[in-house]
This record gives structure tokens, C-alpha cells and sequence, in this order.
């Protein structure tokens, strides 16, 4: 298995605060994605980053923030959560990003739960 | 743009019969295409993939697929289910850097 882990795996938070996801890679792969999985729609990107400090919008980029500051982590923010935010959030990470065919790697997901 | 369409959101099977998975993409280039696996709280595990080489991708676990351009799907089978098959399929389609994942299938197996 690929080195990524999340943290944490499960929360549950109230609408209005702020919440930080954390994707940690032992692989030192440059590219690092954030997505959420709610039923019927598969994955979808939130954020993405192709190095330290760089990192572009995904197709459902609203109301999330992201940060790389170092190889090995990628943080997703939620500014001030809502229910709609309530889903599960999967870190991937890929070797050569920006190439047809190139798989990614997921973590194992975190479960969060906006009341 | 690309995109995916499962066209099963749930399939059961009998253990030891074969299990089929459709999945048709749209894209407007050569795509590349892959097949995830997903079992119960956990991640995403890559079963297969296609990039432009041999048109029957083989995979782990006993799992292939065959890219048909000029029907443009990428079905997913296995000649004889195990229960441990029993999870959610993902077919994805990608152009670039970006994955677009279809709505995923269900996959129960019976005894």
C-alpha cells in the first residue's frame, strides 16, 4: 500500500466552524489531491497540488481552502462548515501527475459529520 | 470533456458465476482508463488500467477489461465471482492530471 495516511479518520462538528483535514504521503510524490464520495457521484476533486505551494481548484472547489507547505502533507480547510460539507474526504497522491494514464493512490478516506 | 457512465448502480451475482461491470466514457482525446475497487471503509485500490496498448487489460484478483473505442466502453469482467468480491467498482476516465469517476457499482455476491 502506498504510505498515506489521514487524520482524522471520523468527526463530527457543528455548521459554522472551521475544520482542517490533514493527508500525510511517505512516497515523496509530488502531486496531492483532495476529493470528496457522495452516493451516486463517484469522486469528485476538490483541490488539487503539483508542488509545494502550488495548488489549483477542482470542480467543486467552494467553500474549501487547501494548503502544501512541505512534500509530505496536504491540508484541506473547511472555512466554516455546512452540511453540505458532510461526506467522505479521500486524499490521492500521483508520481508524474500532469500524464494521461498516470494512477493515483488514495488514502483511506475521513468520514466527517456537519450537524 | 470527459466524463463516465456506469450503466448499473447495483449488480449481484452468484459465487463462482461470472460478474459483469459496464462502463461506457466520453473524451475527446485517446483516453486513459481504469477500473478502482472499493471495499467496505476503505480506500480506493486500482484493479486495472488502460493506456493506449493491448485493448484487453488483465488485472489483479482474477479481473479484466476490454477497451471497444467504437463503442466507446471499457466493461469490466471476472469469469467466476468470490465473495470477497462483494464491493463498489469505480470506472474513471482520464485526459490529463484529472480523474472523472463514474457513480460507481455495487457489487453483491450471493452464496
Amino acid at each position: 500500500d502506498a504510505g498515506i495516511t489521514q487524520s482524522p479518520r471520523h468527526k463530527v462538528t457543528e455548521t459554522g466552524t472551521p475544520v482542517t483535514l490533514r493527508c500525510h504521503q511517505t512516497e515523496n510524490h509530488r502531486y496531492m489531491y483532495w476529493y470528496r464520495q457522495d452516493p451516486g457521484h463517484g469522486l469528485r476533486l476538490i483541490h488539487y497540488s503539483y508542488g509545494v505551494k502550488d495548488t489549483d481548484k477542482g470542480e467543486v472547489s467552494d467553500g474549501y481552502s487547501v494548503s502544501r507547505s512541505k512534500t509530505e502533507d496536504f491540508l484541506l480547510t473547511l472555512e466554516s462548515a455546512t452540511s453540505s460539507q458532510t461526506s467522505v474526504y479521500f486524499c490521492a497522491i500521483s508520481e508524474l501527475g500532469l500524464v494521461a494514464g498516470n494512477e493515483q493512490f488514495f488514502g483511506p478516506g475521513t468520514r466527517l459529520t456537519v450537524l | 470533456a470527459q466524463s463516465v457512465t456506469q450503466l448499473d448502480s447495483h449488480v449481484s451475482v452468484s459465487e463462482g458465476t461470472p460478474v459483469l461491470l459496464r462502463c461506457n466514457y466520453s473524451s475527446s482525446y485517446s483516453p486513459s482508463l481504469f477500473w478502482y475497487v472499493q471495499h467496505p471503509n476503505k480506500g480506493l485500490q486500482l484493479l486495472l488500467k488502460y493506456t493506449s496498448a493491448a485493448t484487453l487489460v488483465k488485472g489483479i484478483n482474477g479481473f479484466e477489461a476490454e477497451f471497444k473505442k467504437s463503442e466507446t466502453s471499457f466493461h469490466l469482467t471476472k469469469p467466476s465471482a468470490h465473495m470477497s468480491d462483494a464491493a463498489e467498482y469505480f470506472c474513471v476516465v482520464s485526459e490529463s492530471y484529472k480523474l472523472s469517476f463514474g457513480a460507481g457499482t455495487t457489487v453483491t455476491v450471493r452464496a
